[in-house]
């Protein structure tokens, strides 16, 4: 069955960077694009940007380019996502999620269990 | 401000058929497609509609998508405790300032 897992909440002070991963397994790993969606506390849900695993192509939201970073690992079939000059407002659950098809789309059947990240001084 | 807007809340008594909306704009919905989600409090989001309105295996028949030009809408029937949950919609939108996929605000759906 397919499985994505992540890493462990972090703690991090402002200006900082985050990694998270993403490991997947169950199905194809090159096959599927991965995206990456945060929710602050209490907030709506947020689209950070895809990943082509296959090619390692990204596409990421406008808000946050120049500052977030996707890239995988076929060998070990993980994906990272990593956010660099963290603020306060990056404070948030971080999912990773495959789509349910072979495309782009946000058709994302698949979700990893979240990772907090905590900025705070 | 979200792209893409919805209702903060909504509600209904079991049973009952409710709609939650979400409206756009021709850089999003009204050209492309909608997807909708719920999320149950402390558990990832759960993939409810894509392609406007084409079921995940599992996804009850209650659930219903419809999209007509730059909105779309949710329909719940025959309304049950546990679909009280927050529900999101997202496209993908075109827009010059700024491409990529949007949500809306997320609506909380309660079950009187």
């Amino acid at each position: 069955q397919v499985q994505l897992v992540q890493s462990g909440a972090e703690v991090k002070k402002p200006g900082a960077s985050v990694k998270v991963s993403c490991k997947a397994s169950g199905y194809p790993f090159t096959s599927y694009y991965m995206h990456w969606v945060r929710q602050a506390p209490g907030q709506g849900l947020e689209w950070m940007g895809i990943i082509n695993v296959s090619g390692g192509t990204t596409t990421y939201a406008q808000k946050l380019q120049g500052r977030v970073t996707m890239t995988r690992d076929t060998s070990t079939s993980t994906v990272y996502m990593e956010l660099s000059s963290l603020r306060s407002e990056d404070t948030a659950v971080y999912y990773c999620a495959r789509p349910l098809y072979g495309g782009n789309g946000l058709d994302l059947h698949y979700w990893g269990q979240g990772t907090l990240v905590t900025v705070s001084s | 401000q979200s792209v893409l807007t919805q209702p903060p809340s909504a509600s209904g008594t079991p049973g009952q058929r409710v709609t939650i909306s979400c409206s756009g704009s021709s850089s999003n919905i009204g050209s492309n497609d909608l997807y909708w989600y719920q999320q149950l409090p402390g558990t990832a989001p759960k993939l409810l509609m894509y392609s406007n309105n084409q079921r995940p295996s599992g996804v009850p028949d209650r659930f219903s998508g419809s999209k007509s030009g730059t909105s779309a809408s949710l329909a719940i029937s025959g309304l049950r405790s546990e679909d009280e949950a927050d529900y999101y919609c997202a496209a993908w939108d075109g827009s010059l300032s700024g491409r990529g996929w949007v949500f809306g605000g997320g609506t909380k759906l309660t079950v009187l």
